[in-house]
């Protein structure tokens, strides 16, 4: 077991360009969530996920962001015409709440993007 | 709705003072509450966590007791060390521990030898 894995780590993008982080969970969570921090913020959720099913949203997540979770493994987030206000740390945790899970948050390194 | 308010920083110390961060919660509810620590150029670990009141979590020196009658918090610890240097995060969970975790600002902790 690896944990939590991103990728990239860091992206550096022009305003109005579209980009794609990946989330890798541990393996058999069944639980997937996506936060953000900004500088000197604590981390704010966005959305989650029980396998494939997209569960939860925050008002946060505007019509700009869309997440996947396709086959209950790992997940996508994209950004859509990326705005200055999106720079910030993208972070992913996962936990498992099936029978024997300890339903505890294990995040990711997260992905830093820069939108200049 | 759902917030979690902690001290602000930086918060410097001395090695072997003791140490209180302080953290209330939101009572909506019967929330599940954390501290995560993030080590400089680490990602987010949990440090401890207390799921009902009156429990108290703890982990590597550090303590907090769920306090309801007074939706706190807070960390403590006896005697810090500069490894303890880190930024410290208080979370909250709604009840029934698989939501999203709503998270303090962080109080950025320095330990000075």
């Amino acid at each position: 077991d690896t944990g939590v894995s991103q990728n990239p780590r860091h992206k550096i993008t022009k305003r109005g360009q579209n980009v794609t982080f990946r989330c890798d969970p541990i393996s058999e969570h069944n639980r997937l969530y996506w936060y953000r921090q900004t500088l000197g913020q604590g981390p704010e959720f966005l959305t989650y996920f029980q396998n494939e099913a997209q569960l939860e949203k925050s008002r946060l997540l505007s019509d700009r962001f869309s997440a996947e979770r396709p086959k209950g493994s790992f997940s996508t987030l994209e950004i859509q015409r990326t705005e200055q206000g999106d720079s910030a740390m993208y972070l992913c945790a996962s936990s498992s709440t099936t029978s024997g899970g300890d339903y505890e948050q294990y995040f990711g390194p997260g992905t830093r993007l820069t939108v200049t | 709705g759902n917030s979690v308010t902690q001290m602000e920083g930086p918060v410097t110390l001395s090695e072997e003072a003791f140490l209180t961060i302080n953290c209330t919660y939101t009572a909506t509810g019967y929330p599940s509450l954390f501290w995560y620590v993030q080590y400089p150029g680490e990602g987010l670990q949990l440090l401890l966590k207390a799921t009902k009141a009156d429990d108290k979590g703890s982990n590597k020196g550090f303590e907090a007791t769920y306090r309801k009658e007074t939706t706190s918090f807070h960390l403590e610890k006896g005697s810090v060390q500069v490894s303890d240097s880190a930024v410290y995060f208080c979370a909250r969970q709604p009840g029934g521990g698989a939501d999203g975790l709503t998270f303090g600002k962080g109080t950025h902790l320095i330990i000075q030898p």
